[in-house]
């Protein structure tokens, strides 16, 4: 069975230091993976995914990923935190894009 | 374009009752999604339409849940008997094919809030 664990509930970073968020997976083929941000009152916003090739995948709002196969790994990087980047983000796991298995998620708060 | 859009955003229901809930995707979108998010938790698949046909409904918790796609377009999400279980935020998403690298676009969810 697929699964996604992301083992930081909650992060507090400054504006403007770097971030990394940890997503760990657990999946029997090549996975497709995916990072989403949700902050208050919105849908969920896809910040970038992994399919094949590139392991360092570029996202939206300056994000990346680096997949790292024998770690398990999809760890979501930004060099520099800005206030808006508040919000709440979740790492997931599928195939063929269709049902997609999410972590529990880890809470981002930027202090000013 | 409009994204995909949840009626009601707020539902509030007695143990016990029944309750519909409608989801629109983008227009032109073949595949569409239902997801539970239960407090603190991450989204919980629950069922996958391709066009008319569940394709995956390995997700609905019980008989009490039901959904239904019977043009392609509008999707329902159908719950009988209502327990506080059921309470959470229940996304909807919808993607072009639902195949390959396609991406899945979420609503901004219907919050069930079962007493």
């Amino acid at each position: 069975a697929q699964s996604v664990t992301q083992p930081d509930i909650h992060i507090t970073v400054s504006e403007g230091a770097s971030l990394e968020l940890r997503c760990n997976y657990s999946y029997g083929a090549t996975p497709y993976l995916f990072w989403y941000v949700q902050s208050p009152g919105q849908g969920l916003q896809l910040l970038l995914k992994y399919f094949s090739g590139d392991t360092l995948v570029q996202g939206i709002k300056g994000f990346e990923a680096e997949f790292k196969r024998s770690q398990s790994s999809f760890n979501l990087r930004k060099p520099s935190v800005h206030w808006s980047d508040a919000a709440e983000y979740f790492c997931a796991v599928g195939r063929t894009a269709s049902k997609l298995t999410f972590g529990t998620g880890t809470r981002l708060q930027v202090t000013l | 374009g409009a994204g995909v859009s949840q009626t009601p955003s707020n539902k509030v229901t007695e143990k016990g009752k029944y309750v519909e809930l409608r989801c629109d995707p983008i227009s032109g979108h073949t595949a569409l999604y239902w997801y539970r998010q239960s407090l603190g938790q991450g989204p919980e698949f629950l069922i996958y339409f391709q066009g008319t046909g569940a394709a995956d409904d390995s997700g609905l918790p019980n008989d009490r849940f039901f959904a239904v796609r019977p043009e392609g377009s509008v999707s329902t999400l159908k719950i009988q008997r209502t327990e506080r279980g059921d309470s959470a935020v229940y996304l909807c998403a919808s993607s072009l094919t639902g195949t390959g690298s396609d991406t899945q676009y979420f609503g901004p969810g219907t919050r069930l809030t079962v007493l």
